[in-house]
């Protein structure tokens, strides 16, 4: 069945890169996203990847696709005490744009 | 992207009664979703909310507990039905935009239920 890990904690120093992992098992997934979500709020879309790309970048964000060991990386350049939250990887399948997430990994940003 | 509103935001509630949340979109959407994401765990897939016809629900998930309704593009409820504490989550609704090509979820802020 369609499965999504991801480590469920990370920390670094501000400053620092951060480099957050997830892995999927649908070969199918035509889309995967990036969503964080601070401390009482709800998801925000940070990014997604088309299947077919192997890397996009959006000001301090890089995403990596690895299609053929289906991993996918989120790093976060200079990383900020305002970047500590909970990132969430999800793919999307081809069966009515149902997302599956992954547990999500928590990122504590020491100053 | 979409303005997503929802109501309320957060509420405390006695077991075996209902609680009706509201999502509100300021522009028309082509798919609207509810997830839920139980305390310190990731979000599932509740259903998808289908305009003018019965919602598609998930594995575990049925119409008795969790009804919901989609009168047109902009706007879905959802109903949790005879509360009992396991119930104690945040719903969060999303939506795919009309526009065409390619259109992520974006999410609203989320319903924060505790059950008493």
């Amino acid at each position: 069945g369609e499965d999504v890990e991801q480590s469920l904690f990370l920390s670094v120093r501000e400053g620092d890169s951060s480099v957050i992992n997830c892995t999927y098992t649908d070969s199918s997934s035509t889309y995967l996203y990036w969503y964080k979500q601070e401390p009482g709020a709800g998801l925000q879309l940070l990014t997604y990847i088309f299947s077919n790309m192997d890397m996009k970048q959006d000001q301090r964000l890089t995403v990596l696709l690895n299609k053929k060991d289906k991993h996918l990386s989120l790093r976060i350049a200079d990383t900020q005490t305002g970047d500590s939250a909970i990132y969430f990887c999800a793919e999307r399948n081809n069966q009515g744009g149902k997302l599956i997430f992954g547990q999500g990994t928590e990122l504590s940003v020491k100053p | 992207s979409a303005v997503i509103s929802q109501k309320p935001s957060r509420d405390i509630c006695q077991r075996g009664t209902s609680l009706t949340i509201q999502c509100q979109v300021d522009s028309q959407v082509t798919m609207m979703f509810w997830y839920r994401q139980q305390p310190g765990q990731s979000l599932t897939l509740i259903a998808t909310a289908n305009q003018g016809s019965e919602a598609t629900y998930e594995s575990g998930f049925v119409i008795d507990k969790f009804p919901i309704s989609r009168p047109n593009l902009t706007f879905s409820t959802l109903t949790v039905s005879n509360m009992s504490p396991e119930d104690s989550s945040i719903y969060l609704c999303s939506v795919v935009g009309e526009q065409g090509g390619h259109q992520p979820q974006h999410f609203g802020d989320g319903t924060r239920l505790s059950i008493l």
